[in-house]
């Protein structure tokens, strides 16, 4: 088991740039997440997909679209990038059994804006 | 005020000391989860709760489900904990979780 990978792990984009992050669960989970970490905020959830076909909004999806292509992956877009988009961004998947990890991250992509 | 509070913020302490770490939460919730993120930047989740207490070699984890609070405890401390620690709710609807910002900790052998 891979887990949650996550590509690429680094990125800096010019503004008004491109991008698409990729990501990838082999847990069979139909949650999958896309959380931003800034320094001195907790994690806040950009979008999420509670099962394949299914996409919604979380606290801050301005600037971001996604892609749940299958149960597996889940993508991630910044169509013209920002400066306040330079982030830590984390993908995660959330399987719903019992058991002592329940909540699955990637290693997550270090997006630098400049 | 945010949904999830932590305290301490940061944390000292000294290899071998028993360590404690608040969580306090707003919101009703279907569950709890401790994670642990190292200076690598990778999050492991440690615990997911709903109530009473669980134990995992030298990490116990309790929620007080009644007075919104849970603590994440560390037996013998060691440098290798030193890490930051998120406590994170989910929600009653159970898709969607809201993070604390983090409890640093540093172990000094």
């Amino acid at each position: 088991n891979a887990g949650v990978t996550q590509t690429p792990k680094f990125q800096v984009l010019k503004t008004g740039q491109s991008m698409t992050l990729q990501c990838a669960q082999d847990m069979n989970h139909n949650s999958m997440y896309w959380y931003r970490q800034d320094p001195g905020m907790g994690l806040r959830l950009i979008y999420y997909s509670a099962s394949e076909g299914t996409t919604d909004k979380g606290e801050v999806p301005n600037g971001y679209n996604v892609s749940r292509l299958n149960k597996r992956e889940f993508s991630l877009r910044l169509e013209s990038a920002a400066p306040s988009q330079t982030s830590v961004y984390f993908c995660a998947s959330h399987g719903g059994s019992s058991g002592r990890r329940e909540q699955y991250f990637g290693p997550g992509t270090r997006l630098t804006v400049t | 005020k945010n949904e999830v509070e932590q305290s301490p913020q940061n944390l000292t302490a000294q290899e071998g000391e028993f360590i404690t770490i608040n969580c306090s939460y707003s919101v009703g919730i279907s569950a709890l989860h401790w994670l642990q993120q190292h200076p690598g930047g990778g999050i492991v989740s440690l615990f997911m709760l709903s109530s009473g207490k669980k134990k995992h070699g030298r990490l116990i984890a309790t929620i007080n489900i009644q007075e919104k609070h849970s603590s994440l405890h560390i037996t013998a401390s060691h440098p290798r904990d030193s890490a930051v620690y998120i406590c994170a709710v989910r929600g009653s609807s159970g898709d969607k979780l809201t993070f604390g910002t983090g409890t640093r900790l540093a172990v000094r052998p």
